[in-house]
């Protein structure tokens, strides 16, 4: 079993739909969550933390299930823009590894 | 701030030749990773540096591959002999060595082409 599994896709949405991506870690040591975009033959670059507590920037919403042991990204009011792989992150302490999943493509459509 | 310097950006070589690589972390930071990404996949780590010693190397094929981190900045990744499967973006991040804050920086990545 992968330490971090997300579903590939890839979603192809419309403008201005909402899209959500789920991504389950089977590292119950886990402490820290991220998501990051990546774009085409570019390298990875953080989106945005996951907190327990569900945090928001803008028209993303992140959110962390630790009894389940899932992370979720939530995209509101889709942009061309959004279109790119997000790959999903868990962490351990300072010291610990991050682990990336394989990622999921998303591509908006006019 | 700069960020993590990787060269070059494109390498091609032959089968059974040699190949390394080079990363500057960005300054202050302890934790450096090299991560392999083949086409299509996620980034998999590939060794993993807390200043200069190895903290997780456990996915790095030793046969073949081999990396340091001298003085606990620059690193080095090297390849010898190339086989055509590692043909792949090969990514150096480094993070800041703060608990619970793992957020990695990633360099633009050296691409490999073995032919």
């Amino acid at each position: 079993r992968k330490e971090v599994e997300q579903d590939p896709g890839p979603f192809n949405v419309p403008e201005g739909a909402t899209v959500a991506f789920n991504c389950t870690y089977s590292n119950s040591a886990s402490q820290s969550f991220f998501w990051y975009r990546q774009d085409c033959r570019k390298e990875p670059k953080l989106l945005m933390s996951v907190y327990s507590s569900g945090n928001e920037d803008g028209r993303f919403t992140a959110q962390l299930n630790r009894a389940s042991q899932y992370i979720s990204l939530l995209i509101r009011d889709s942009k061309l823009s959004d279109s790119a792989t997000y790959l999903c992150v868990a962490g351990g302490s300072s010291a610990s590894k991050i682990i990336f999943g394989s990622g999921t493509r998303l591509s908006i459509r006019p | 701030e700069a960020g993590v310097a990787q060269s070059p950006r494109y390498k091609i070589i032959e089968k059974r030749q040699s190949v390394a690589f080079w990363c500057n972390p960005i300054s202050g930071h302890a934790t450096l990773y090299w991560y392999q990404q083949i086409l299509g996949q996620g980034p998999k780590l590939l060794i993993q540096f807390q200043n200069n010693g190895v903290v997780d190397d456990s996915q790095l094929p030793k046969d073949r591959f081999s990396a340091e981190r001298l003085k606990g900045v620059d690193s080095t990744l090297k390849i010898q002999p190339a086989k055509l499967e590692d043909s792949a973006v090969y990514l150096c991040a480094s993070s800041p060595r703060s608990a619970g804050n793992t957020e990695a920086f990633f360099g633009q990545g050296t691409r490999l082409t073995v032919v």
